[in-house]
């Protein structure tokens, strides 16, 4: 079955980074967008970037344009967001998604990034 | 950017209830427009995708309808494990974008 699997959350200090990782499996991830989507404590969901099957296109929201990168490895079945410069509104749980047609059909259960001093 | 809002933030319903959720987009999306529920402490889960199509799995008291910009989440009859938050999705552009969720909670 399909599952996306995210780790490298953590606490971290403002102006640190940190790389998140979404292992995933049960589809051929190499035939997919995948997304980013992150929710702050008690917050609604807010989409983070989001990157094309094969890695030739990339789309970030302006919150974190130019701060974060995400890329994949589709040898590994990998998805990665690297989080540079993190601000204290940075921190939330962030979310893997497999997206069908553009739609977010399955989610991983979130990592927790928290950035604090 | 394409700015998603929801109404009500919150909505008291009791079971048997048939409640509806609305969802406004900034500019027109056509049908690119999907709905999540989400439950504390989980991950969002789809439930509709373009509008009205009912992703695979999802019970039949949920329906979808709008175009353009304005949208609708209906539940029939309220079931006790429909008690959670849903947010609509727009992605119509690559810059994707969230309301701000509904509350729906046991009166």
């Amino acid at each position: 079955q399909v599952q996306v699997v995210e780790s490298g959350g953590g606490v971290v200090q403002p102006g640190g980074s940190l790389r998140l990782s979404c292992a995933a499996s049960g589809f051929t991830f190499s035939s997919y967008g995948m997304s980013w989507v992150r929710q702050a404590p008690g917050k609604g969901l807010e989409w983070v970037a989001f990157i094309r099957y094969d890695g030739s296109n990339k789309y970030y929201a302006d919150s974190v344009k130019g701060r974060f990168t995400i890329s994949r490895d589709n040898s590994k079945n990998t998805l990665y967001l690297q989080m540079n410069s993190l601000r204290v509104e940075d921190t939330a749980v962030y979310y893997c998604a497999k997206e069908y047609l553009r739609r977010l059909d399955y989610w991983g259960q979130g990592t927790l990034v928290t950035v604090s001093s | 950017d394409i700015q998603m809002t929801q109404s009500p933030s919150t909505l008291s319903a009791s079971v048997g209830d048939r409640v509806t959720i609305t969802c406004r987009a900034s500019q027109s999306i056509s049908s690119w427009l999907a709905w999540y529920q989400q439950k504390p402490g989980k991950a969002p889960k789809l439930l509709i995708y373009k509008a009205s199509t009912l992703q695979s799995g999802v019970p039949s008291r949920f329906s979808g309808s709008g175009s353009g910009t304005e949208f609708t989440l209906t539940i029939s009859s309220l079931q006790p494990d429909d008690f959670a938050t849903y947010y609509c999705q727009q992605y119509s552009s690559y810059l994707y974008s969230f309301g701000q969720g509904t509350n729906l909670e046991i009166k």
